[in-house]
């Protein structure tokens, strides 16, 4: 089992250019989260899928973002139009989807907008 | 929202010392989870402990749910140690993360 698998590691773009984020989650989980970690706002919750659908979008910023599951063994997230405060470390995690489950996280996609 | 707050917010130890670091939570209906993160690495799951008290190796984590709060014990620390323990609290199925507590660990 590789754990949770984020592509690319790192990525730069200029502003006003588009990334793609890419995320393929635990074979057998059905849960997959989004979280942005940066050194001020800390983690935070982005958006979530279960068993492909989303569920919980209530993180992720209202303009320029937005986030698909197309099959169950990945899922991306999208940045239009990226800005210097989008730079951030961001986390992809999966899990069972039950209350008790427990979340694993990948490595996470460094992105950093010039 | 739910809150979750970490203290201290930075730490630094003398190898062979033990380390206690506290989690306060501002909900009962939370299950708490404890993470550990190398500077770059990823976060590296510790324990999921909605309540009780559970062991490895020379970690402890305790949480009393009534109580609102959650604790990690290092015992005998390490140079491998260092680096940034997150706790976070599960409302729904989405995590809520503490700003976490920074080890350093020196010989």
């Amino acid at each position: 089992n590789a754990g949770v698998i984020q592509t690319p590691r790192h990525k730069v773009t200029g502003k006003g250019q588009e990334a793609t984020l890419w995320c393929e989650p635990i074979s057998g989980h059905s849960a997959v989260f989004w979280y942005r970690q940066t050194i001020v706002q800390g983690l935070e919750f982005l958006t979530y899928f279960r068993n492909q659908a989303p569920i919980d979008d209530s993180g992720m910023p209202k303009e320029r973002f937005s986030a698909q599951m197309p099959n169950q063994s990945h899922s991306t997230l999208k940045i239009q139009s990226t800005q210097p405060q989008d730079s951030a470390v961001y986390l992809c995690a999966s899990s069972f989807a039950t209350d008790y489950a427990e979340q694993f996280f990948g490595p996470g996609t460094r992105l950093t907008v010039l | 929202g739910q809150q979750v707050q970490q203290s201290p917010a930075s730490l630094v130890l003398q190898e062979g010392e033990n380390a206690e670091l506290q989690c306060n939570f501002s909900s009962t209906a939370t299950r708490l989870q404890w993470f550990y993160q190398h500077p770059g690495g990823r976060l590296v799951s510790l324990f999921y402990n909605p309540s009780g008290t559970k062991h490895t190796g020379r970690l402890t984590s305790t949480t009393v749910t009534n109580e609102r709060r959650g604790s990690l014990h290092i015992s005998s620390s390490q140079t491998t140690d260092s680096g940034t323990y997150f706790c976070a609290i599960k409302g729904g199925q989405k995590l809520v993360f503490g700003q976490g507590t920074i080890l350093k660990v020196y010989l």
